[in-house]
Parts: C-alpha cells; structure tokens; sequence
C-alpha cells in the first residue's frame, strides 16, 4: 500500500536553529499538506499546497515557516529560527484531490524537539 | 475552531460494539461528516465518510440521521488494537484538505 513517508523521525535542534523536515507524498497525490500537533494537544492545520505554490495557511503558519517542493517527488517545510513553543509532532499529508470521498494520507511523523 | 462535539473518552471491552455520537448541530448543506484515528505517535487515518443515512466500510459504520445534527460511528467487535483517538470533523464538500479536529474521542478498550 502506498504511503506518505517523512523524514527524520525524531530531530533535535537548538533554539534559533534552523531545522528542515522533509517528506515523501504519494506518488499520484497534487495536494499536499503540513499539520502539526504538540504533545497532548489536538492536531493543527499549518498550510496546503498545490500546484507548487501554497493555497491556504493558517494564522500559525506565520513567516519563520516556508514549504517547498524542491524536485517531483519531495515536500518540506522549513523552519527558519526555531523557538522552544515549536517543539511538535509535524505531519505531512498527501491527497490526489480535494473533492468528496479522496481521502488524505497522513505520515507517520517528525518529532522536532527544540531544547 | 472544531464546529464538532464529541465525548472526551470511552471505555470498551474487546468483542463489544462501540458507538462514538457526534453532535454538528449547524452542518452547512455542503458539508460532509468524516472520521479520522488516530494511534499514539502516529498520523491520523482516514475511517469512514458519508452525507446522510448509512455508510459502511470494512472497518467502521457510519450513522447519520436526515437532519444531519449528529452522526455516530459504530465499531463493530472492538478489539485491544482499537485502542485510539477518534476525530469526527465537518468537511466542506467532503474535502480532506484543510481539516478542522477537534480533541476526539479517547477509546480505550479493555481485555
């Protein structure tokens, strides 16, 4: 079965560091998408992406984070001076659409810990 | 904000039937009700969709009544593997791109 990996799965970085979480969508997916969840904490939104630009972010999407899809097959998300309130699960998701009954895969995660 | 209501926990014992109610009393007519697990340190996964009446997979049962205010997810036979957070969100034409969860349901299932 096809899956969304990501890499690495656990990263430690310094505060004001900046870190480069990386991801593998599915192969036929074209919407990609980044959520983040810290620790006993409900899953959050960051940002969409389609057609090589972004198409929604939410409010903590704010300017240290950037995505890019640097070749055909990889999705990151960057981010740029990491604070200690970053430390998180990210998830990476890919669907091949956005309309009823596509579902979007999620990976299984990088845990980034900012000391 | 999550525009869903769900229990915060639930216990259960292997071989029962779980039945996880979620409340959207303002739906929009556009909007689909889906669930998503999610395991420990794991991403979530997609469960079960559906718009109104009944919606049945291989893995779960999806009961959504015609005024469409609650949904409930039945799992049939749970087993200690069930154990997990279940997310009911609202999904605007079914989309699965910018999701809404909300804290889900714990379920935890006892031998």
């Amino acid at each position: 079965e096809p899956e969304v990996t990501q890499t690495p799965s656990h990263q430690v970085t310094q505060m004001g560091q900046e870190v480069i979480l990386r991801c593998v969508p599915i192969s036929n997916h074209l919407y990609f998408y980044w959520y983040r969840q810290i620790l006993g904490q409900k899953v959050e939104f960051l940002v969409s992406f389609y057609n090589n630009e972004i198409s929604e972010k939410s409010e903590i999407f704010d300017d240290q984070f950037s995505v890019e899809r640097p070749d055909g097959s990889n999705f990151t998300l960057k981010i740029r001076s990491t604070k200690l309130e970053d430390s998180a699960m990210y998830f990476c998701a890919s669907s091949e659409g956005q309309g009823g009954g596509t579902e979007a895969f999620f990976g299984q995660g990088t845990r980034l810990t900012v000391v | 904000l999550a525009k869903t209501t769900q229990p915060i926990s639930m216990d259960s014992y292997e071989g029962q039937e779980v039945n996880i109610t979620c409340s959207h009393n303002n739906i929009a007519t556009n909007d689909y009700i889906t669930w998503y697990q999610q395991f420990p340190s794991q991403g979530p996964r997609f469960i079960i969709q559906g718009y109104k009446t009944k919606v049945t997979n291989e893995v779960a049962s999806l009961f959504i009544p015609a005024d469409r205010k609650s949904s409930t997810l039945s799992l049939p036979r749970v087993s200690l593997s069930d154990t997990a957070v279940y997310y009911c969100l609202e999904t605007y034409g079914g989309s699965q791109g910018n999701l809404i969860f909300g804290k889900g349901t714990k379920l935890s299932v006892k031998p």
